[in-house]
């Protein structure tokens, strides 16, 4: 039974491109989340998603940051216009639907931006 | 608003010996849930222990264990026979219940483990 996966696990974009950050969640679950860890910190809530709908959005940058969980395929965390400051590990996790509880987590997409 | 400290920003501990790590938070609900996660140097987060906080009783997985002191407000993890593979980072998190509408983990910043052989 595969865990959270995502990719790629690290992305190096230059100042102005764009970053894409996918996650696929466990079998079964139909609940995602995005945090991001800035380097020596704890991990940040950023915004958690159903299929095709953004639950919570509340520590989601207003700019710049986009996320979505489309009906099929991976969910997206997309990012544009990067800056040197976006420089992070960014995780995702899941949880099935009616347990949301306990969230497992991916391996993470370690972000840096030249 | 709810928050996760970790005063001990590092430890070490000796092979084989027990080691506990500190965590506390605030928060103004009655029920939730706490967990402990380890991110070894590979960073991939891994769940540890988890307690419900209504359960009185301490949470327990082999060499892991819990002291849960709701009314201080206190989850300290304790690492039996510490081993070489325990090194790690170790965040200490907190959750609310699923009916409050809220959903995400509120993280402590951290504690690196160190151990010694």
């Amino acid at each position: 039974n595969a865990g959270v996966m995502q990719n790629p696990r690290h992305l190096v974009r230059r100042r102005g491109q764009e970053a894409r950050l996918r996650c696929s969640p466990m079998k079964g679950h139909s609940h995602v989340y995005w945090y991001r860890q800035l380097p020596e910190e704890g991990l940040k809530f950023m915004v958690y998603l159903q299929k095709e709908n953004i639950i919570d959005e509340s520590g989601m940058p207003k700019e710049r940051f986009s996320a979505e969980f489309p009906k099929e395929g991976p969910s997206i965390l997309r990012i544009q216009q990067v800056v040197r400051g976006d420089s992070a590990a960014y995780f995702c996790a899941s949880s099935p639907p009616g347990s949301t509880e306990t969230q497992y987590f991916g391996p993470g997409t370690r972000l840096l931006v030249l | 608003a709810q928050t996760v400290t970790q005063s001990q920003p590092e430890m070490s501990v000796q092979e084989a010996e027990t080691v506990t790590l500190s965590c506390t938070y605030d928060t103004s609900e009655s029920d939730y849930y706490l967990f402990w996660y380890k991110q070894p140097p590979s960073r991939q987060m891994i769940l540890v222990i988890r307690q419900e906080a209504y359960k009185q009783q301490n949470a327990t997985e082999n060499r892991f264990s819990v002291n849960f002191q709701k009314a201080a407000k206190s989850f300290s993890l304790k690492i039996s026979d510490s081993q070489l593979g325990d090194a790690a980072m170790y965040f200490c998190a907190y959750r609310s219940l699923p009916l409050s509408g809220t959903y995400k983990y509120i993280f402590g910043t951290g504690t690196r483990l160190k151990v010694l052989a």
